[in-house]
């Protein structure tokens, strides 16, 4: 148990929708980071936030976006979904700005109908 | 810019066969990390080790070792006497020393499967 932890767990839902992926970080790290698995481009950095501010953006779409809440938890939200959008996401924390050791979550995997 | 190459897309072996994973990297920093992770069937990423630029000692841990050659510009993993439990897909990966971006660049992955 790598002590970052994802929910849901697996989320489906049609296209057009919006959702809400939660992540809480270990005990004591301040950096978040979320990740974008696909088929197609592999793993993919999308953003990260450190002790609630954004510290450095990836390949992350206009349709995206994430904030980290002053408990150090942090949520990415992904709207107007495309099939296109199916895909594992994960969080991962560290406890400085950068990637002393990155621990990641179990991930959400969703899945656009 | 970054980037990680990891040209074994499958590897399938016998139990207790030696495997090693080959990752070749790029990159134009003169500091950075490098990393491997075990993806398992499950799903969840798992870490295995980081290893910065500047040291280039081989590592052992249990059945794994790591080679870090710079002058080739690769970080191979290697399993010894791999066991069925081994079977996932393994990615590695590069981060640059800091500035303001401390993403990790990963590779593509290679399955390993190991058959019983």
């Amino acid at each position: 148990d790598s002590g970052v932890t994802q929910t849901p767990k697996h989320l489906i839902t049609a296209t057009g929708q919006r959702v809400t992926l939660r992540c809480s970080p270990r005990s004591g790290d301040l950096s978040v980071y979320w990740y974008q698995q696909s088929l197609d481009q592999g793993l993919q950095f999308l953003i990260q936030y450190y002790n609630g501010e954004e510290r450095a953006k990836g390949n992350i779409l206009e349709r995206f976006s994430a904030q980290q809440f002053p408990d150090l938890h942090s949520e990415l939200n992904l709207s107007s979904l495309e099939l296109g959008d199916s895909a594992l996401y994960f969080c991962a924390s560290s406890v400085g700005r950068g990637l002393s050791e990155a621990f990641f979550g179990q991930g959400t995997r969703l899945t656009v109908v | 810019a970054q980037k990680v190459t990891q040209a074994q897309t499958e590897i399938s072996v016998v139990e207790k066969e030696d495997v090693t994973l080959d990752c070749v990297y790029e990159t134009r920093d003169t500091t950075y990390y490098l990393f491997w992770y075990k993806q398992p069937p499950s799903g969840e990423l798992v870490f295995l080790i980081r290893r910065n630029s500047f040291d280039e000692q081989n590592e052992i841990s249990g059945r794994y070792s790591w080679n870090f050659q710079k002058s080739t510009s690769s970080f191979n993993f290697t399993i010894t006497a791999s066991q069925v439990v081994d079977s996932a897909v393994y990615f590695c990966a590069l981060s640059d020393s800091g500035g303001s971006n401390y993403k990790l660049t990963f590779g593509k992955g290679t399955l390993l499967t190991v058959n019983p």
